[in-house]
């Protein structure tokens, strides 16, 4: 089960801005980077986000990342028909001594 | 060009064995960190292990411990998962993927995925 938890989904149309959550605990967010990917269908994850708010090269600055305790969230403006995918967060976690997942949320634009 | 490609995913029966390789390219390949991540089919993902540059750390998701053994082959560019012991709910996509710098923690690539399949 996945320790961190992401709503199922979440919806916008063109334009808008979305925003997905990730509830962790002092042991994962808390304490350490949270990272976000991004997964279109039938395709594998790509990293979004790193080091709660880092955006790889090549990432539009439409995506950012924040965190505060033992919450994220990754934000997505100017949503884009492109962006329908499912996205994850995910830590390492320190009681488990490994990398932990969100729940994933399934991005549909409308 | 980075590029990391999986093989070895068959469909296995409940209690078989299978081993699961990654060649990798274009980085040099034991400067990095490296995970296995595997997805159930329509489930999310789910991280399985990883080993350090040099094989000297390795750290396993509770879920495969003492049944998956991770391994790398630095002369030939290589990751492995030896899995034991394989269960109905081992069944998954499984992915390779590179951590983006020493004790970054994040996967900036990945591989396509290799199907294991356990069924009877």
């Amino acid at each position: 089960q996945s320790v961190l938890t992401q709503p199922p989904s979440a919806s916008g149309t063109p334009g808008q801005r979305v925003t997905i959550s990730c509830s962790g605990s002092s042991s994962n967010i808390g304490s350490n980077y949270v990272y976000w990917y991004q997964q279109l269908p039938g395709t594998a994850p790509k990293l979004l986000i790193y080091r709660n708010n880092q955006r790889p090269s090549g990432v539009p600055d439409r995506f950012s990342g924040s965190k505060s305790g033992t919450s994220a969230s990754l934000a997505i403006s100017g949503l884009r028909s492109e962006d329908e995918a499912d996205y994850y967060c995910a830590a390492w976690d320190d009681s488990l001594s490994g990398h932990v997942f969100g729940t994933g949320t399934k991005v549909t634009v409308l | 060009e980075v590029q990391l490609v999986e093989s070895g995913g068959v469909v296995v029966q409940p209690g078989g064995s299978l081993r699961l390789s990654c060649a990798a390219s274009g980085f040099t390949f034991d400067d990095y960190t490296m995970h296995w991540v595997r997805q159930a089919p329509g489930k999310g993902l789910e991280w399985v292990s990883l080993i350090s540059w040099d094989g000297g750390s390795t750290y396993y998701a509770d879920s495969v411990k003492g049944r998956f053994t991770i391994s790398r082959d630095n002369s030939k560019n290589s990751l492995y998962l030896q899995m034991n012991s394989l269960r109905t709910e081992d069944t998954a996509l499984y992915y390779c993927a590179k951590e983006a710098a020493a004790g970054r923690g994040d996967f900036d690539y990945w591989g396509q995925g290799t199907l294991v399949t356990v069924s009877s």
